[in-house]
């Protein structure tokens, strides 16, 4: 099955620096990788995806690559803001929405 | 504003009592997701549904949890006898890329 990790499991930040996540993935069926941020007391939200047809995505101040080759995908964001401080989490899984296998999530901190 | 919806927001329990949450998903979607956090295994998979048919629940403990879609409308999980280890928060998500609800908080004593 699907394995992820992700690192840094905490990052903190400069207010106005750039952050950037990053994630592995094991199985190379796997074509589309969102990224969600869980603020405290609330579910998951999606923030950005990619599929494996495209290298790269960007949206605003937050962006994603992906290397499907080493099977690898980032997120960046960058002019990071006290409301960006969350828990950030990736996913990989087979197009169709099934078996979604997220990372362990990296706690960010962004410091004013 | 389409949102997942779920109750109850928080239960606290004791063991061996039986739990019931449910979730309301966006209209519309027909596949609907269970998920487990806890601090140790992180988001875990229990279970998801599409229109109304269950497709997985392997990551679903088969002796006391149960998952069901009685409509399109809700779904519910169901847990007997509860556990201390239970103690998580579960989400429900619905759509294919999911849109998760905002958790129910589960305390087993």
């Amino acid at each position: 099955g699907e394995n992820v990790e992700q690192h840094p499991s905490t990052l903190s930040v400069q207010e106005g620096d750039s952050a950037v996540i990053k994630c592995t993935y094991s199985d190379s069926a796997s074509n589309y990788f969102p990224w969600y941020k869980q603020e405290l007391g609330k579910g998951p939200q999606l923030i950005i995806d990619i599929r494996s047809n495209v290298g790269e995505k960007k949206d605003q101040r937050i962006a994603v690559t992906l290397n499907k080759t080493a099977k690898h995908f980032s997120l960046h964001i960058t002019e990071t803001q006290p409301e960006d401080s969350a828990v950030y989490f990736c996913a990989a899984s087979p197009s169709g929405g099934q078996n979604f296998v997220f990372g362990p999530g990296t706690r960010l901190s962004v410091l004013p | 504003d389409a949102r997942v919806t779920q109750t109850p927001r928080h239960k606290v329990t004791e063991m061996g009592q039986e739990v019931t949450m449910r979730c309301q998903p966006i209209l519309g979607h027909n596949t609907v997701f269970w998920y487990r956090q806890t601090m140790m295994q992180g988001l875990e998979l229990l279970a998801y549904f599409r229109n109304r048919a269950p497709l997985d629940d392997s990551g679903m403990p088969k002796d006391r949890f149960s998952a069901e879609m009685p409509d399109a409308t809700l779904a519910t999980l169901k847990i007997q006898p509860s556990e201390p280890r239970d103690s998580a928060v579960y989400f429900c998500a619905s759509g294919l890329w999911p849109f998760f609800g905002p958790g129910t908080r589960l305390t087993v004593l």
